[in-house]
Order: C-alpha cells, then sequence, then structure tokens
C-alpha cells in the first residue's frame, strides 16, 4: 500500500524557516515525481511544487519562487520542502502528493498525505 | 498562468439525484484534467484524470468528460458519502491550477 507521510509543520514567526518531510512507502520512490500542495484555513488548494523522480527538475509556484525549495533523498525514500522567509500568507496545510510517473510533467496526483499544518505568525 | 473556473462553488442535491459540475479553463489544457473529492478535515482523493479515465476503485458513478477548454464532471445517482468538496486541476502547465471547488450539500 502506498503510504506518504508528512512531519516538520508548527509555528513559526515571519521571515522564519521550516523544512517539511514526506516519508514514502509502498512503491518505488525514485521512480516517480512528487509535489506539495497546500490549502489555506477554509481555502482551496493551491499547488506549491514539483519535482521529478531523479530530483534533477524543479518546479514552483511563483508565490513561493526564491523561498521556497523542494528536494528529494531517495536513499531515504523522502521528498522535502525548505521554506525560508515565511509570510503569514503561507500560512496552510501542506500535502506532499504522488505523480503517476517520473517526469514531473503532466501529474496528476495519487495519493496525497494526510498533510502537515504550517502556521506563520507573530 | 492558466485559470481554473469551476461552477457552481455551491451545490444542493438529494441522495439518487444525477449532478454536474463545469471546469472552464483560460486556454486549451487538451485533457490534461484531474477531478479529486475532499471531505472535510481529509486529504483530497484523485477520482478522474485525463479528463475522463476513472481511477482505479472509484466507483463507476462518477463521471468525466471534455477537452480544450470545457469540461463537466458528472455523479449519476448521489449516494450519502458523496457529500463533499470537489476540485478540477489542469496538469497541462506549470504552475498547476486548481479550480476553487465546488461544495456539494445535502438539500
Amino acid at each position: 500500500e502506498v503510504q506518504l507521510l508528512e512531519s516538520g509543520g508548527g509555528f513559526v514567526q515571519p521571515g522564519g524557516s521550516l523544512r517539511l518531510s514526506c516519508a514514502a512507502s509502498g512503491f518505488t520512490f525514485s521512480s516517480y515525481a512528487m509535489s506539495w500542495v497546500r490549502q489555506a484555513p477554509g481555502k482551496g488548494l493551491e499547488w506549491v511544487s514539483g519535482i521529478s523522480g531523479s530530483g534533477g527538475s524543479t518546479f514552483y509556484a511563483d508565490s513561493v519562487t526564491g523561498r521556497f525549495t523542494i528536494s528529494r533523498d531517495n536513499s531515504k525514500n523522502t521528498l522535502y520542502l525548505q521554506m525560508n522567509s515565511l509570510r503569514a500568507e503561507d500560512t496552510a496545510v501542506y500535502y506532499c502528493a504522488k505523480g503517476p510517473k517520473s517526469s514531473a510533467s503532466l501529474n496528476w496526483f495519487d495519493p496525497w498525505g494526510q498533510g502537515t499544518l504550517v502556521t506563520v505568525s507573530s | 498562468d492558466i485559470q481554473m473556473t469551476q461552477s457552481p462553488s455551491t451545490l444542493s442535491a438529494s441522495v439518487g439525484d444525477r449532478v454536474t459540475i463545469t471546469c472552464r479553463a483560460s486556454q486549451s489544457i487538451s485533457s490534461w484534467l484531474a477531478w479529486y473529492q475532499q471531505r472535510p478535515g481529509k486529504a483530497p482523493k484523485l477520482l478522474i484524470y485525463k479528463a475522463s479515465s476513472l481511477e482505479s476503485g472509484v466507483p463507476s458513478r462518477f463521471s468525466g468528460s471534455g477537452s480544450g477548454t470545457e469540461f463537466t464532471f458528472s455523479i449519476s445517482s448521489l449516494q450519502p458519502d458523496d457529500f463533499a468538496t470537489y476540485y478540477c486541476q489542469q496538469c497541462n502547465t506549470f504552475p498547476y491550477t486548481f479550480g476553487q471547488g465546488t461544495k456539494l450539500e445535502i438539500k
């Protein structure tokens, strides 16, 4: 069974940093692209970032470009999201999600993890 | 960025009803569209990919159609578990974008 388990969320002040992790199991991790998708409280879904199976290609939403960095360690079956210069508008539940193939292009997401809450506030 | 516009934002229906949600893309996305169901406090669940392909294990009462800029998602006979929020997502072009969601409520 494919499982994705996020961790690393919490409370941080504006301008601070946080690193999210997503531990994957039940599939050949390096063969699949992964993405981060977030959902602000009471709001809709926003794609944040994606990475190819090899880690060689990365993509970002304009709202996080230059502040967030996606990476993966295929030896540890783990996806990361390093978040710097956090703002109040980054407050959200962050989900990791698996793509259907190694390329991060043309990806839908299945499954999703349970999410981890990031709260940015002073 | 490609804008995805879903309608309606809220839909009230009864068990057994057939319902349809529309998703419009601001430019052509071919058939690169997915539909998700999200229940309160839960992660989204994939229902349809490539506009009309039913994800394995998803009941056949769910269906999708369309291409280019106009897409529809339908539930043929609503069941109690179907009352949730539904999102479309384009995966044709980065950044991927979602519709604003359609909340399906019990009438």
